[in-house]
């Protein structure tokens, strides 16, 4: 069944410093999702990307698809202590209505 | 505001003694998941409907029934409910329109069995 990897599990930084988690589908994706989780919370959405090699940006945060539409990242530029939660890759299939989520990396900042 | 509402936040049930979780939403979507997410883990989606039509992932166990009498109500039935399903219960709906897909989480209902 289809499968969506995320690395790494945990990262703690010192606020200010830069932040970058990856995630890797086994199958071809239609498009890429990702959410941030703050503890105690619900998933939220944040950002959908459906093109071959999208680039994406929200302000400090940055969201790439890759060229095979297997893979994604996001990057977060000077992290800041409102940052901290868990972000979530969700993939889905071609003509599907199934959302499968990847492990999660929970992001720690140190002030 | 327009939201999906999980009642109740907190639910403690008794091993084997069945309990029924509860969503709704004003949102109108045709698309309802029922996600578990276990402490530091994925959600993992447990069932959806697209309208009235179940869609039931092949590692959910038998324990575990959806029932949704309409557009804006679904239901998470646990019949007999072991330790291993305390957990996490999210509520998620999405518009299928072929634009941004995105999933709108209620807040959850977190699962004790005692």
């Amino acid at each position: 069944g289809q499968q969506v990897m995320q690395i790494p599990q945990y990262q703690h930084v010192q606020e200010g410093e830069d932040f970058t988690t990856y995630c890797n589908s086994s199958t071809t994706l239609s498009n890429i999702q990702w959410y941030k989780q703050r503890p105690g919370g619900h998933p939220v959405f944040l950002i959908q990307l459906v093109k071959s090699g999208e680039v994406k940006k929200q302000k400090r945060l940055t969201f790439q698809f890759g060229e095979a539409k297997k893979n994604s990242s996001l990057h977060i530029t000077a992290t800041q202590t409102t940052d901290v939660g868990t972000y979530f890759c969700a993939g889905r299939r071609t003509g599907g209505f199934k959302t499968i989520f990847g492990a999660g990396t929970r992001l720690f900042v140190k002030a | 505001d327009a939201m999906v509402i999980q009642n109740p936040r907190y639910q403690v049930t008794q091993f084997g003694k069945p309990v029924t979780l509860s969503c709704s939403q004003t949102l109108n979507h045709n698309v309802m998941y029922w996600y578990q997410q276990k402490s530091s883990q994925a959600p993992k989606l447990l069932f959806h409907y697209y309208d009235k039509d179940f869609n039931n992932e092949a590692d959910t166990p038998d324990n575990f029934q959806s029932r949704r009498p309409n557009t804006s109500f679904c239901f998470l039935d646990i019949r007999s409910p072991g330790l291993g399903d305390a957990a996490m219960y999210l509520c998620a709906t999405s518009r299928e329109t072929g634009d941004i897909e995105k999933l709108f989480f209620g807040s959850g209902t977190q699962l004790s069995v005692l």
